[in-house]
């Protein structure tokens, strides 16, 4: 089974800061690792993914995350951050192990960003 | 819009009673997930169907249940309620078997008194 941790329940940053919103996962077999974001009253919308290949994947919104094997974590950044990414950021993890379903996807318990003006 | 449509939006209910959520999925979707957003939980699988078969199960009670139709829009029932089923529930949709992306629809938020 695999579990996903993130670091940080909540983060506020200013305006134009850089950000960057943990993510530690657990796994005996490969993962494909997701950032998943909650605008307010709305449902989850997928900002990232990492399948294989570079280990650096850029999504939308200006966002990327690297991924690191050694140390098991995908963490999320932005350079720069506007009033408009305030939301909840979730990372989840699923795999590719036989017969599971690619769809199963288990959450981390999200971050809330705060940009503050 | 993610294209995932969710009814009701908003659900109370008393305790013991029974509950129908319903999803349709995005056109041309087959997998249709279900997902339980709780506070103390976070966000938790519940079940997928492909095509009209159950794909994979989660941590899903015995006294839920889903099913998919032959048009693929999918019902997750809820009966027996307890306080602690309170939540948003999430349906979403994906063409194939998930990885790739899933859609999620804004969910149904249920609460159980």
């Amino acid at each position: 089974a695999q579990s996903v941790t993130q670091l940080d329940s909540q983060v506020p940053v200013f305006e134009e800061a850089p950000v960057e919103l943990r993510c530690n996962y657990s796994s005996s077999v490969s993962v494909y690792l997701f950032w998943y974001v909650q605008y307010p009253n709305q449902g989850l919308q997928l900002l990232l993914k990492y399948l294989s290949g570079s280990t650096l994947v850029k999504g939308i919104n200006g966002f990327e995350a690297e991924f690191n094997k050694s140390q098991t974590s995908f963490h999320l950044r932005k350079p720069s951050v506007h009033i408009s990414d305030t939301a909840e950021y979730f990372c989840a993890v699923t795999t590719n192990a036989g017969g599971t379903s690619y769809g199963k996807l288990t959450f981390g318990q999200g971050t809330i960003l705060t940009v503050h003006p | 819009d993610s294209g995932v449509t969710q009814t009701p939006k908003h659900l109370i209910t008393a305790t013991g009673q029974r509950v129908t959520l319903r999803c349709s999925p995005r056109s041309g979707d087959l997998s249709v997930y279900w997902y339980q957003q709780s506070l103390d939980q976070g966000l938790q699988f519940l079940i997928q169907y492909y095509n009209g078969e159950e794909r994979a199960k989660g941590n899903i009670l015995e006294r839920f249940s889903a099913q998919q139709f032959p048009d693929l829009h999918s019902e997750l029932n809820l009966s027996s309620l307890e306080l602690g089923d309170s939540a948003l529930y999430f349906c979403a949709s994906s063409v194939g078997s998930g990885y790739e992306k899933l859609f999620f629809g804004s969910g149904t938020q249920l609460s159980v008194l």
